[in-house]
């Protein structure tokens, strides 16, 4: 079944910094990938998604490449804040709809 | 937007009683999912349901039943609760197309 390796944290950083988060998948086909990002106390939320290879999903700063080729959808950012302190998941869908998720990757980012 | 509602934020239960968690979705969404989440674990599904009265087994299913009495309400049910069912309940929601939707969680402690 499709799955998911996404790099192990905690990852610490200072404001400012440049922020990558490393996510490869194994899956039959091409399915669509997606990073979920969870606020300390919250559910998840969608941060952004792509749904064919090549594409690039972006939101708040944030963006991830669809790259076949290397099965990976690789999280980043050019600028961190304090903001972004949150847990970050990988993940895409199984084969009945639902999701499989990362592990999970801890962001603190330092005034 | 959509809003998927879980009954409450903190629950605290004893080891062998029954516990009920209630999720409610507001979207007429067939789809729903109840996801158990621990650190290191990333998101496991527990049960889904893709319509009213079906369900279906995730990954974990064992010492979980569901019931999905009514299309917008999906309730995760506890049978005899132990200490290893300590964890943050996430349910989530989902129509024709991904993303999935989630709720804020439920910490549950069982002592």
């Amino acid at each position: 079944g499709n799955s998911v390796t996404q790099m192990e944290g905690p990852v610490t950083l200072s404001e400012e910094a440049f922020l990558t988060i490393n996510c490869t998948y194994t899956a039959t086909g091409y399915p669509s990938l997606f990073w979920y990002v969870q606020y300390p106390g919250e559910g998840l939320q969608l941060l952004l998604k792509a749904t064919k290879a090549d594409d690039k999903g972006s939101n708040k700063g944030f963006e991830a490449t669809y790259r076949k080729e290397t099965t990976s959808f690789h999280l980043e950012k050019g600028s961190v804040q304090v903001s972004d302190s949150a847990v970050y998941f990988c993940a895409l869908p199984g084969s009945a709809r639902q999701l499989t998720f990362g592990s999970g990757t801890q962001l603190t980012v330092l005034p | 937007d959509v809003k998927v509602t879980q009954s409450s934020r903190y629950l605290v239960k004893r080891t062998g009683e029954k516990v009920f968690l209630e999720c409610v979705q507001d979207m007429d969404h067939e789809n729903m999912f109840w996801y158990r989440q621990d650190p290191g674990l990333g998101l496991r599904l527990i049960y889904f349901s893709y319509d009213v009265k079906m369900k279906e087994k995730g990954d974990i299913p064992e010492g979980y039943s569901v019931s999905r009495e009514k299309k917008e309400r999906f309730s995760l049910i506890l049978e005899s609760a132990s200490t290893n069912q300590t964890s943050m309940y996430l349910c989530a929601s989902l129509g024709d197309y991904q993303p999935q939707h989630f709720g804020d969680g439920t910490r549950l402690s069982i002592l």
